[in-house]
């Protein structure tokens, strides 16, 4: 079946640091990859997506790419700030297939000033 | 993007009581879903609703009854829960492609059991 790891958190940056939040998955078709930012006490938001391979989904100063060969989606940010301490999960769908997305388990991410 | 509202956000309820989540969408879409997010656990999907029916049934407990008058409105009613019960409850919609366009989720029900 359809399944999408993330690395196990907390993660603790300062502020200003690159981070990299590492996702790869597991899909019986060709499917779409999101990820999705939960700020406390709030509901998960649509951060990026990306619908195809070699697709790079950007917003908020946030990254990833779609890499086939490696299954991959690996959400990245070249200077993070206290506000984007957040827990982020990664998802997949697969497109005519039974299209709902399937999350990974959340990586909980500390910014410290 | 606030398309999908929630209500309560918080609630107290007794194991004896009866309440009811309700979660409303404008957003045009026509399938809605039911997340529990419980500490320390991966998200759960309990219910999916396509145009009003339900699709999925994740073999959640019968205390818990999904309601979907409408493709707008999908409501959760609670009886005689149990506190390992307490959690977020997610509400979330989705147009015909959520291969295409993810979900839109709602902020959340935060649900405590005494």
């Amino acid at each position: 079946g359809d399944s999408v790891t993330q690395m196990e958190g907390p993660v603790t940056l300062s502020e200003e640091a690159f981070l990299t939040i590492n996702c790869t998955y597991t899909a019986t078709g060709y499917p779409s990859l999101f990820w999705y930012v939960q700020y406390p006490g709030e509901g998960l938001q649509l951060l990026l997506k990306a619908t195809k391979a070699d697709d790079k989904g950007s917003n908020k100063g946030f990254e990833a790419t779609y890499r086939k060969e490696t299954t991959s989606f690996h959400l990245e940010k070249g200077s993070v700030q206290v506000s984007d301490s957040a827990v982020y999960f990664c998802a997949l769908s697969v497109a005519f297939g039974n299209e709902k997305l399937t999350f990974g388990t959340g990586t909980r991410l500390t910014i410290i000033p | 993007e606030t398309g999908v509202t929630q209500t309560p956000r918080h609630l107290v309820m007794g194991m004896t009581n009866k309440k009811s989540l309700k979660c409303e969408q404008h957003l045009g879409h026509n399938a809605m879903y039911w997340y529990k997010q419980s500490a320390k656990k991966p998200l759960e999907l309990m219910f999916v609703y396509n145009f009003k029916e339900q699709t999925e049934n994740n073999s959640v407990p019968s205390r818990f009854s999904p309601e979907c008058p409408n493709s707008s409105h999908l409501f959760l009613h609670l009886h005689t829960l149990q506190p390992e019960d307490s959690a977020l409850y997610l509400c979330a919609s989705s147009q015909d492609r959520p291969d295409l366009y993810g979900y839109t989720f709602g902020s959340g029900t935060r649900l405590t059991v005494v």
